[in-house]
């Protein structure tokens, strides 16, 4: 069954670090996400992309956060200057339509020390 | 997207039914209704989802009102693997908005 796969599973970085989390979402899918949840709260959504561009972002979302899809398979989220309240674990997600399943990954942990 | 309602924690015995209520009184007629769950130390993992009509995968059951103002997830038989946080979301298709908000959902325990 094809599967998301975000890299690394975790990641421990000093607060203003740069920090990419990569993602592999499922082939045929064309619109993508970025969750994330802080231990013990709940998923939250932070941007979703279509067509190559932003379609819809939350105000967590700030200028520190940037996303990319720089080949046909990669889809990436990066934080520029980490903060000790982005550790997290980080959930990518693909869906084939805009209102279909989701698909998730296993997620990747970001400890900012 | 309108909002869900959802208790905060349910239990059932194992492998007895489990009917999960959720209600969206606010529904729009383009609203998805949606259904996932998480299990521990894992991502959210897609259960079903239905429009207007009852429908019926391999994980579970899902039935919807007549007023669509209120769903049910059915799980069959549970099992201790289908402990997790279920979440119920509307996904409204005619918004142009691209996300699935999640609340905090219904936190089922299993009792073997």
């Amino acid at each position: 069954e094809p599967e998301v796969t975000q890299t690394p599973s975790h990641q421990v970085t000093q607060m203003g670090q740069e920090v990419i989390l990569r993602c592999v979402p499922i082939s045929n899918h064309l619109y993508f996400y970025w969750y994330r949840q802080i231990l013990g709260q709940k998923v939250e959504f932070l941007v979703s992309f279509y067509n190559n561009e932003i379609s819809e972002k939350s105000e967590i979302f700030d200028d520190q956060f940037s996303v990319e899809r720089p080949d046909g398979s990669n889809f990436t989220l990066k934080i520029r200057s980490t903060k000790l309240e982005d550790s997290a674990m980080y959930f990518c997600a693909s869906s084939e339509t805009n209102t279909g399943e989701l698909f998730f990954g296993e997620g990747s942990r970001l400890t900012v020390l | 997207d309108a909002k869900t309602t959802q208790p905060n924690s349910m239990e059932s015995n194992e492998e007895e039914p489990v009917h999960l209520p959720c209600n969206h009184s606010t529904i729009s007629g383009t609203d998805y209704i949606h259904w996932y769950r998480q299990l521990p130390s894992q991502g959210p993992e897609y259960v079903i989802h239905g429009l207007t009509s009852n429908v019926n995968n391999r994980m579970a059951s899902l039935a919807i009102a007549e007023d669509r103002k209120s769903s049910t997830l059915i799980l069959h038989r549970a099992t201790l693997r289908d402990a997790a946080v279920y979440y119920c979301i509307l996904r409204d298709f005619s918004s142009g908005t691209y996300k699935y908000i999640f609340g905090t959902g219904t936190r089922l325990k299993v009792l073997a």
